[in-house]
């Protein structure tokens, strides 16, 4: 049962453009949502992240918006720069016993100059 | 500030035996995930240390195992390994349990033959 989709697996932006990453989710308990940035051969590493109670958190080039009604994120990258090419990973927060983290597939960027 | 680390980096093992993956997490950090990712599936869950005890598993089989030691440092076994197991195996440390923003280590490559 995948609880957070990341219906495309990848995406191609070029250079200076917008890039949007997409991510939907079926819990609505999930209380703080996430992206995660994977470079080959090395571990993700935290980008950005909104609360539940939030509709949008921007940071630098980096905006997420959360729709709760239709249960949707998205990461906003402007403007992209080849730099930003690589895996990224929504994530989302919920208590089911104990907190739990649930990642999407991931998304692959590539941003071309 | 060292970050997670993980050993070995790469392995490769045959169909039928076990292994076992090292995580050293953050100094301070006494929380411990692990996570298995393949092409596909994004990061599945494996299972959340804390203080020693785990505190959430996700949904492998039983061969599948771990523990943490008091000094935080975490291990996990897989045990009859299966082709399907070769994976990308990731640690990841957090000062509190599921707190969202994780860091991860560069992970341990898992190849089944």
């Amino acid at each position: 049962d995948q609880q957070v989709k990341q219906n495309s697996p990848s995406l191609s932006v070029q250079e200076g453009r917008i890039s949007i990453l997409n991510c939907d989710y079926t819990n609505s308990m999930f209380d703080y949502f996430l992206w995660y940035k994977k470079y080959p051969a090395e571990g993700p590493t935290f980008l950005i992240s909104i609360s539940s109670i939030k509709d949008k958190n921007e940071d630098g080039r980096f905006t997420v918006f959360l729709n709760k009604s239709a249960k949707h994120l998205s990461l906003h990258i402007v403007p992209s720069q080849p730099g930003d090419s690589a895996v990224y990973f929504c994530a989302a927060t919920v208590f089911q016993g104990a907190q739990k983290l649930v990642f999407g597939q991931g998304t692959r960027l590539t941003i071309n100059p | 500030k060292a970050g997670v680390t993980q050993t070995p980096r790469y392995l490769i093992k045959t169909r039928g035996q076990q292994v076992t993956l090292s995580c050293s997490p953050i100094s301070g950090h006494r929380s411990v995930s692990w996570y298995q990712q393949t092409p596909g599936q994004g990061l599945q869950f494996l299972f959340e240390y804390f203080s020693e005890t785990q505190r959430n598993k996700g949904n492998f089989p039983g061969r599948f195992s771990g523990r943490q030691f008091s000094n935080s440092r975490s291990e996990m076994n897989v045990s009859t390994l299966e082709l399907g197991d070769s994976a990308l195996y990731l640690c990841a440390s957090s000062l509190e349990p599921s707190g969202g923003e994780l860091f991860f280590g560069e992970g341990s490559r898992l190849t089944v033959l």
